[in-house]
């Protein structure tokens, strides 16, 4: 079963409007991790946004916000004002532990987002 | 310097070389990890390193050998690659149990003629 679904393959918005990126999870652990990278076509991940399953409030960074559902077990990115330079695959992941002890992030398939001028 | 850096950005190899990407992280940060992303698949971990010390393998092929000499070089040895195995291929870093965020590299585009 997939642990992070991101239901929108791809998502267009106007320069200037806001928008909003889907993502559900799945996890029976009580302490987890979500965080929100963007990926330009260059390939570099860029961490977004974090919101831990304890915090109170929703996180945000500037432009960005996540808009936490702990009960729906959603961790939706919002973006406002959106920029040409927003244009990217978007992706949500969860940190998760792993058997050897470690952690890993566990990644959504992703969305595409364009930005039209 | 940038946080993460990746060498070479591109790779372009046949079945039967031997190449070795490499990975430098300016973070101060004591784990490493080889991301494997394909086209139409989700990212997928490949290993884990934590202070040098291999914690994960996610059932890699023993094509890849991964090699971690100091808590700030990672590298991935590749040799009798198959055309599967083309891929873009990312490195991150991280703080030790601190569930702290991972930062990625640049990635290396790898192309297995």
């Amino acid at each position: 079963a997939q642990k992070i679904t991101q239901t929108q393959p791809g998502m267009f918005v106007q320069e200037k409007e806001a928008v909003t990126l889907d993502c559900t999870y799945d996890t029976s652990d009580p302490s987890y991790g979500l965080f929100w990278y963007k990926q330009p076509s260059s390939g570099e991940m860029i961490f977004l946004i974090y919101q831990g399953s304890y915090d109170q409030q929703n996180a945000t960074e500037g432009r960005y916000s996540l808009n936490f559902q702990k009960a729906r077990k959603s961790a939706n990115l919002v973006i406002s004002a959106s920029q040409l330079g927003d244009s990217a695959m978007y992706f949500c992941a969860m940190r998760e532990d792993t058997q050897g002890g470690s952690e890993k992030l566990v990644f959504g398939k992703g969305t595409k987002l364009t930005v039209n001028p | 310097e940038t946080g993460v850096t990746q060498t070479p950005r591109h790779l372009v190899m046949g079945m039967t070389n031997k190449k070795s990407l490499k990975c430098e992280q300016h973070l101060g940060h004591n784990a490493m990890y080889w991301y494997k992303q394909s086209a139409k698949k989700p990212l997928e971990l490949m290993f884990v390193y934590s202070l040098e010390e291999r914690v994960e393998n996610n059932s890699v092929p023993s094509r890849f050998s991964p090699e971690c000499p100091n808590s700030s070089h990672l590298f991935l040895h590749l040799h009798t690659l198959q055309p599967e195995d083309s891929a873009l291929y990312l490195c991150a870093s991280s703080r030790r149990g601190g569930r702290e965020t991972q930062y990625f590299g640049p990635g290396t585009r790898l192309l297995v003629l």
